[in-house]
């Protein structure tokens, strides 16, 4: 597509509750990134792929955080148990890969609210 | 590892007065340099960036950056704000090798007054 696109854009969901969230990166971008920002933060890092794997997912808080990412397109990040601490806003970027010189690429988020 | 430090996290401008915006890094390489700018309710968008050649990097909407190695700042300027340049603003820092992991920096929010 045109852009990276992200879905849902708003969820709200009850504590302990699982959710997924989707991101659509720009068509041949082979690299892929979440971010979390949260109120007053700046933007965390959680996780890149390259292609289908993940050869950096230092920044996933805790084990209750998984990410995939299927032909080489589309990527999850699921929360699992989802503590009110996770509320935030989930942000995906894509870029070209071949070296750190293009830029991200953002979707608009999605704004998780745990209650 | 590396950071980034935006010591303002909000300035206020009256319209049509010039405004920077300060960033400093730290990184045992060289880097790669940015700026995004995130509208209300809106993802980031990349502002300019620093690669290699020229230290002012000029960017979108009329905004500039110089790279100061010595002093490890890429602060950010524009001579006259526009209303609609109301956002906040994020710098960020890359590695110039291997894959890119960008850091970010807490940023910094621009209110323009009329």
């Amino acid at each position: 597509g045109a852009g990276v696109s992200q879905s849902p854009s708003n969820k709200v969901t009850e504590k302990g509750k699982d959710v997924e969230l989707r991101c659509d990166p720009i068509s041949g971008h082979t690299a892929l990134y979440w971010y979390r920002q949260s109120l007053g933060q700046g933007l965390e890092f959680l996780i890149y792929f390259q292609g289908n794997s993940a050869p950096d997912k230092s920044g996933l808080p805790s084990d209750r955080f998984s990410a995939e990412r299927t032909g080489g397109s589309v990527s999850t990040l699921t929360i699992q148990r989802t503590q009110q601490e996770d509320s935030a806003v989930y942000l995906c970027a894509s870029s070209l890969a071949g070296g750190g010189d293009y830029g991200y690429t953002f979707g608009s988020g999605t704004r998780l609210t745990v209650v | 590892a590396q950071s980034v430090t935006q010591l303002d996290s909000q300035v206020p401008v009256f319209e049509e007065a010039p405004v920077e915006l300060r960033c400093n890094y730290s990184s045992s390489v060289s880097v790669y340099l940015f700026w995004y700018v995130q509208y209300p309710n809106q993802g980031l968008q990349l502002l300019l960036k620093y690669l290699s050649g020229s230290t002012l990097v000029k960017g979108i909407n009329g905004f500039e950056a110089e790279f100061n190695k010595s002093q490890t700042s890429f602060h950010l300027r524009k001579p006259s704000v526009h209303i609609s340049d109301t956002a906040e603003y994020f710098c960020a820092c890359g590695n110039s090798g291997g894959y890119q992991k960008v850091t970010f920096g807490t940023g910094t929010k621009l209110q323009v007054i009329p």
